[in-house]
């Protein structure tokens, strides 16, 4: 079955400085990848999808990137802000499936 | 529309006891899943349906059972809660990939302990 590693578990960055995060998937039938920010106490909510047939995708300061010879996928969130603070999650679903399989996820701070 | 919701918001049990956790949505969506989170573990699917009448085993079963007797409904169960169990759980639903991108909408989680 499909596997979702993530990294790093956490990461600290200055406000304004852009913020990386990776993910590897196993299954090369995936074609849906979102990211999902979870702010503490809080439900995870989609900020960001990719499918497999773009290679990226940007909304404002948020952009995703896929690579799907070497199957990663990154997030990047450039001229972070403190409320961009949260976990977040990738996730990867197998083509004919139905079931997101999330990574560990990424505990993002940033310090004003 | 309130969204996805779960009931009860905490609760702590003893081992041996059991319990049902309710989620419900209002947006028509067929699909809908249970997870579980735990710290440094992510999400894990434990059970979910595509459909009123329908359910199927996700990643961490064991343990659980599910029931989905009308379509905005969800079900999870616990019949001997364990202290393995002590966790936050988290209900979603969806549109199918078919008709839709996918995006899960998620409840705000049901926090269990078990002592």
């Amino acid at each position: 079955g499909e596997n979702v590693e993530q990294h790093p578990s956490t990461l600290s960055v200055q406000e304004g400085d852009s913020a990386v995060i990776k993910c590897t998937y196993s299954d090369s039938a995936s074609n849906y990848f979102p990211w999902y920010k979870q702010e503490l106490g809080k439900r995870p909510q989609l900020i960001i999808d990719i499918r497999s047939n773009v290679g990226e995708k940007k909304d404002q300061r948020i952009a995703v990137t896929l690579n799907k010879t070497a199957k990663h996928f990154s997030l990047h969130i450039t001229e972070t802000q403190p409320e961009d603070s949260a976990v977040y999650f990738c996730a990867a679903r197998a083509l004919g499936t139905d079931k997101l399989i999330f990574g560990t996820g990424t505990r993002l701070q940033v310090f004003p | 529309n309130a969204g996805v919701t779960q009931t009860p918001k905490f609760r702590v049990l003893k081992t041996g006891q059991s319990m049902t956790l309710l989620c419900a949505q209002d947006m028509n969506h067929e699909y809908m899943y249970w997870y579980r989170q735990d710290p440094g573990m992510g999400l894990r699917l434990i059970h979910y349906s595509v459909g009123e009448g329908t359910t199927a085993k996700g990643e961490v079963p064991d343990g659980y059972n599910v029931s989905r007797l009308k379509k905005q409904n969800f079900l999870l169960g616990l019949e001997s809660a364990a202290p393995s169990q002590t966790s936050v759980y988290f209900c979603a639903s969806s549109y199918p990939r078919r008709l839709a991108a996918g995006e899960q909408f998620f409840g705000p989680g049901t926090r269990l302990t078990v002592l």
